[in-house]
């Protein structure tokens, strides 16, 4: 099974300011298409994950611009160019290369 | 509207079984994927498989092999998720989701709560 490791764990933030969130997999998640197959979730309290960027990169429909997704091959960030109060929640991130699909462990976010 | 409306809680002894249901609408159900997801409580999110909804083919997680079972009525757009032989690890939020618009999961059912207590 593909292992993905997300770091930190936990990760207090102040509004207004960038944050940025770090996933690595235990194998490369690039496709013959060139596209990476890593997706981002944001978990807020009590709701259902909510997709953020789909792709390595692409922002799904509804996401503001200030979360941004880059990397490819084993390495992946997700950026939040200035932390609004509403982003708190548990950010995943998941490899769909190849089943089982596997989450990273999440990363909890909360406001200083 | 695109949608995934789950069954309600479910309180279960150890031994049991239960079924879970995810009905789908607003889109064409046979076309698109439908996968499980299961939240322990406190804990993280965790793939349990997924089936073909055109071939009804199930795809399993290891460690979901044998007392979990997906299935599907497709003439009311339902997916099934049957657990039996409960045990008390088996609470968790299990949750629908499909890959409609992305390559990934972007339209969630709202979960269900199973609790397995004598």
């Amino acid at each position: 099974d593909i292992v993905m490791t997300q770091s930190p764990l936990s990760l207090p933030v102040t509004p207004g300011e960038p944050a940025a969130i770090s996933c690595r997999s235990s194998q490369s998640l690039l496709r013959s298409t060139g596209y990476n197959s890593l997706h981002w979730y944001l978990q807020k309290p009590g709701q259902s994950p909510q997709l953020l960027i789909y792709l390595g990169s692409h922002r799904a429909s509804g996401v503001p611009d200030r979360f941004s997704g880059s990397g490819s091959g084993t390495d992946f960030t997700l950026r939040i160019s200035r932390v609004e109060t509403e982003d708190v929640g548990v950010y995943y991130c998941i490899q769909a290369l190849q089943t089982p699909w596997t989450f990273g462990q999440g990363t909890k976010v909360e406001i200083k | 509207q695109v949608r995934l409306m789950q069954s309600g809680s479910e309180l279960k002894e150890p031994g049991a079984s239960v079924r879970v249901s995810c009905k789908a609408s607003g889109y064409s159900f046979t076309n698109y994927a439908i996968h499980w997801v299961r939240q322990a409580p406190g804990q993280g999110l965790e793939w349990v498989g997924w089936i073909n909804t055109n071939t009804g083919n199930p795809t399993y997680a290891q460690a979901f092999t044998g007392r979990f079972v997906f299935s599907l009525d497709t003439s009311v757009t339902t997916a099934y998720l049957q657990i039996s032989s409960l045990k008390a690890e088996d609470t968790a939020i299990y949750s629908c989701a499909t890959p409609l618009w992305t390559d990934a999961l972007d339209i969630w059912g709202q979960g269900t709560m199973v609790t397995v207590s004598s």
